[in-house]
């Protein structure tokens, strides 16, 4: 079945303590990505990813690092957690960069940061 | 500043009616326009997509309409099933359906009454 996970799906932790959300599909899909989700913002987009060892930075990457060693695998790691990236995450991979149409979505990861 | 608006947070319908989801953008360099469908504690999921060289495009229920000169465009939904209960994002990107640039809307919940 073709699918993106993420782990973990829930997760509570205290600022400053880092943590890395797992981000993996199985489609052999060459763009991946992650965005943030928050009350009356919709969704927005923190990194996204074309290629193995290629990233870059959407619109809210502060705060976040990214990298993208295998293709299948693109984790999100926060350094030092504060309370204002309390939200709920999704990772996102389409078959190539211009796949907007064709874009798979995590569950979601929601992330609250005391 | 918010490039693409879903001015409506909800909307109520009665099972069989059409439902009329709306939303407005600001930059005019987007070129392709996306609708996505969100159920809950799950990712979102692809709709329907138009580029802007059409002013319409039709799938099953679903019928996405574009306006350039208003920067506005809606999802019609018809006839309207319970099932379709979900929040729906509007999506917009200048890059001829990249998803590097993908801008959402903050979603608007449909409810669809039986």
């Amino acid at each position: 079945e073709a699918q993106v996970t993420q782990n973990p799906r829930y997760l509570i932790t205290v600022t400053g303590k880092k943590l890395t959300v797992t981000c993996s599909q199985n489609m052999n899909h060459e763009y991946m990505s992650w965005y943030r989700q928050d009350p009356g913002l919709g969704l927005r987009q923190i990194y996204y990813s074309m290629n193995v060892e290629v990233t870059d930075k959407g619109d809210v990457p502060e705060g976040y690092k990214v990298s993208r060693k295998e293709k299948r695998n693109f984790p999100l790691i926060l350094e030092s957690p504060s309370p204002n990236q309390t939200s709920l995450y999704f990772c996102a991979s389409s078959i190539t960069l211009m796949g907007a149409d064709t874009q798979y979505f995590g569950p979601g990861t929601r992330l609250t940061v005391l | 500043d918010q490039q693409v608006k879903q001015n409506s947070p909800s909307l109520s319908v009665q099972e069989g009616r059409i439902s009329i989801l709306n939303c407005d953008y600001t930059n005019s360099m987007f070129d392709y326009f996306l609708w996505y469908k969100k159920y809950p504690a799950e990712g979102p999921t692809f709709l329907i997509s138009i580029s802007s060289i059409k002013d319409k495009n039709e799938d099953g229920r679903f019928t996405v309409f574009l306006n350039k000169s208003a920067k506005h465009l809606s999802l019609h939904i018809v006839p309207s099933q319970p099932g379709d209960s979900a929040v729906y994002f509007c999506a917009a990107t200048p890059t001829q359906g990249g998803s590097e640039k993908l801008v959402f809307g903050k979603g608007t919940k449909l409810t669809v009454n039986p």
